[in-house]
């Protein structure tokens, strides 16, 4: 099955530790977004990458680092800088418009990260 | 720059019509969609629509699009209790590949 995966579902992280989340698409998607979530807050964007080796800073990626080694992974590191890293975290992929393809974004599940 | 504006909660009887509403501010936008999210999930994409398109339907679902006042709207006839979730509008923009999202509108429907 195509889809987009996220893991873990829950992660738990003590104060000034650097935590890495997962994010693996299987759907031959170039593009790839970070957004995290708050409370009552819509989603904001992290970091997105259209390309293997390229990425882009969204609107709040201050205190997080991403990596685009391989087309179909693109992990989002939440770094001891991030002063409120409590949050939920979204992972998505998409083809890139300049292809053609469909325009369709797809989103993984989510993790819960909280800091302890 | 991009900014994407929604209204935070909407209330419907069931059976009756329900209509969510976005405003954006880039006019460089080339899709806009609509997506749904249930409690502790992702987002599920429900529809979108291309920018130079007014309407797209889709079943239950109707997209209305005013290019000149940067108005998305978002019909879901018909109402059901499992229509309940937060609804969020998103543009594409900055060349193509960013994806910018609303505060999304949680909608309520009651008995």
């Amino acid at each position: 099955d195509g889809g987009i995966t996220q893991s873990p579902k829950y992660l738990f992280r003590k104060e000034g530790q650097n935590v890495t989340l997962s994010c693996e698409q299987n759907l031959n998607h170039d593009a790839m977004y970070w957004y995290r979530q708050d409370p009552g807050q819509g989603l904001r964007l992290i970091y997105y990458s259209q390309i293997v080796n390229d990425f882009q800073k969204g609107d709040i990626a201050e205190g997080y680092s991403v990596s685009r080694e391989k087309k179909e992974s693109f992990p989002l590191t939440v770094t001891s800088a991030q002063k409120n890293p409590t949050a939920f975290y979204l992972c998505a992929s998409s083809p890139m418009i300049q292809q053609g393809g469909n325009p369709e974004a797809f989103f993984g599940q989510g993790t819960r990260l909280t800091v302890v | 720059g991009e900014d994407v504006e929604q209204s935070l909660f909407l209330s419907v009887r069931e059976g009756d019509s329900s209509v969510i509403n976005c405003t954006y501010t880039d006019s460089s936008s080339t899709y806009l969609y609509w997506y749904k999210q249930e409690p502790g999930a992702g987002l599920q994409l429900l529809t979108y629509i291309f920018s130079n398109m007014d309407m797209k339907q889709d079943q239950r679902l109707t997209v209305l699009l005013n290019k000149k006042d940067k108005h998305l709207s978002l019909r879901i006839a018909d109402t059901q209790t499992g229509d309940s979730a937060i609804y969020f509008c998103a543009e594409r923009t900055g060349g193509g590949n960013k994806l910018t999202f609303g505060t999304g509108t949680q909608l309520k429907v009651e008995l």
